[in-house]
């Protein structure tokens, strides 16, 4: 069974870079899939952020790539995902997730979520 | 800003039949699969229609899914209680070096 965990500061100041990590179990990146985030401010929709392949392939939301950097550690079996000069508006439930690019575009295993708010 | 429009929000009673629809344009829908998403109160959205029409494995046939042109379709059927949950859309657009897009999510209320 494939599992993804999310892990990081809930609470990030304003203009610093958010920084999660997730750890997959079950599955070994190295095998196949992309894998990424999405994200979703409370009481909103969902917002995908970007994804990455095991040889380190990415795609990016264009309204948010030039904040984004999405990385992967093959080693650890994690992705992680940096997010700079955040404002309040990047106060959201970020889910790493598997699929979502390439010839798997379903999102068929999420993490269970984890809340990050923006304040100082 | 999502690029793919679903009504805010659908009901019925215990029993009907519910419909969401999912506009788009020639770079997403119309030309890639759609893909529908259930996210209950308080979890992780769950993948409920693959391919535009394919269920994943332990979804119930009360669901299907249905694409036509840049415009593409949610069925519930025999309607539960525990159907009540946000529903999203999502494709891939080709715009803009390729990105994965959702909907604007659409609220199903079972009266």
């Amino acid at each position: 069974q494939v599992q993804l965990q999310e892990s990081g500061p809930g609470l990030v100041k304003p203009s610093e870079t958010l920084s999660l990590t997730c750890a997959v179990s079950g599955y070994s990146i190295s095998s196949g899939y992309y894998w990424g985030w999405i994200r979703q401010p409370p009481g909103k929709g969902l917002e995908w952020i970007g994804t990455i392949y095991h040889s380190g392939s990415t795609y990016y939301n264009p309204s948010l790539k030039s904040r984004v950097t999405i990385s992967v550690d093959t080693s650890k079996n994690q992705f992680s995902l940096q997010l700079s000069s955040v404002t309040a508006a990047d106060t959201a439930v970020y889910y790493c997730a598997r699929g979502g690019s390439g010839s798997y575009l379903q999102i068929d295993y999420w993490g269970q979520g984890t809340l990050v708010t923006v304040s100082s | 800003q999502s690029v793919l429009t679903q009504p805010p929000s659908a009901s019925g009673t215990p029993g009907q039949r519910v419909t969401i629809s999912c506009s788009g344009s020639s770079s997403n829908i119309g030309s890639n699969y759609v893909y529908w998403y259930q996210q209950l109160p308080g979890t992780a959205p769950k993948l409920l229609i693959y391919r535009n029409n394919e269920r994943p494995s332990g979804v119930p046939d009360r669901f299907s899914g249905s694409k036509s042109g840049t415009s593409a379709s949610l069925a519930i059927s025999g309607l539960r209680s525990e159907d009540e949950a946000d529903y999203y859309c999502a494709a891939w657009d080709d715009s803009l070096s390729g990105h994965y897009v959702f909907g604007t999510g659409t609220k199903v209320t079972v009266l």
